[in-house]
């Protein structure tokens, strides 16, 4: 079964400061990791996945195959980073490719 | 072209009613997938498409609620005997297969008084 653990509801930071939302998940084969963000009054979008391994608005996630972790980082946030993220599963290919969602945690940024 | 479409945007129904929930995904997408977001329980996955194949339905929490997907394009989620508890919004999304990147629509409210 696919699984996705978001610890922690909420994250409230100052501006400039470190942040690092945690995302823990359970499968048996090889998943991909997805960080979705929903801002306010906005759809939920895609903010980045683990194949691209790129850095969106400075965001970077780096899949840790042995503690089973995709967590979301950014070195300096900024009040526009204000959201709610939800980290996702997908098992791949065929009936395991749906999309799984964590809880989701709330990060709020204060100037 | 145009994203994930749903309507209404916002429903209120007195409990006991049923109602329907309308989803408009990408041209050509042919996953598709429907999820409840309330507070405290984040997006709660309700039903999955993909293709041709039987959809997967291990996320309905009830026999009142089913969904169908006509053609392979547009798809209704029906709720029978609306209880309070159903209140939340519904939210429909579309990729192309099922792993890759998932479009959204803006949902759909849904109240029961």
């Amino acid at each position: 079964a696919q699984r996705v653990t978001q610890p922690e509801k909420l994250l409230s930071v100052f501006k400039g400061a470190p942040v690092e939302l945690k995302c823990n998940y359970s499968y048996s084969g090889s998943p991909e990791l997805f960080w979705y963000v929903q801002y306010s009054r906005q759809r939920l979008q895609l903010l980045l996945r683990h194949i691209s391994r790129e850095s969106i608005k400075g965001f970077t996630a780096d899949l840790n195959k042995g503690e089973t972790s995709f967590h979301l980082k950014k070195p300096f946030a900024q009040e526009e980073d204000s959201a709610m993220y939800y980290c996702a599963l997908s098992g791949g290919a065929g009936a395991n490719s749906k999309l799984t969602f964590g809880k989701g945690i709330t990060l709020s940024v204060r100037p | 072209g145009a994203g994930v479409s749903q309507s209404p945007s916002n429903k209120v129904t007195e409990k006991g009613k049923d109602v329907e929930l309308r989803c408009d995904p990408i041209s050509g997408h042919t996953a598709l997938y429907w999820y409840r977001q309330s507070l405290g329980q984040g997006l709660e996955f309700l039903i999955y498409f993909q293709g041709n194949s039987a959809p997967d339905k291990s996320g309905l929490p009830s026999d009142r609620f089913s969904a169908e997907r006509t053609g392979g394009s547009v798809s209704t989620l029906t709720i029978q005997r609306t209880q309070q508890e159903d209140s939340a919004v519904y939210l429909c999304a579309s990729s192309f297969i099922g792993n890759t990147e998932a479009f959204f629509g803006q949902g759909t409210r849904l109240t029961v008084v």
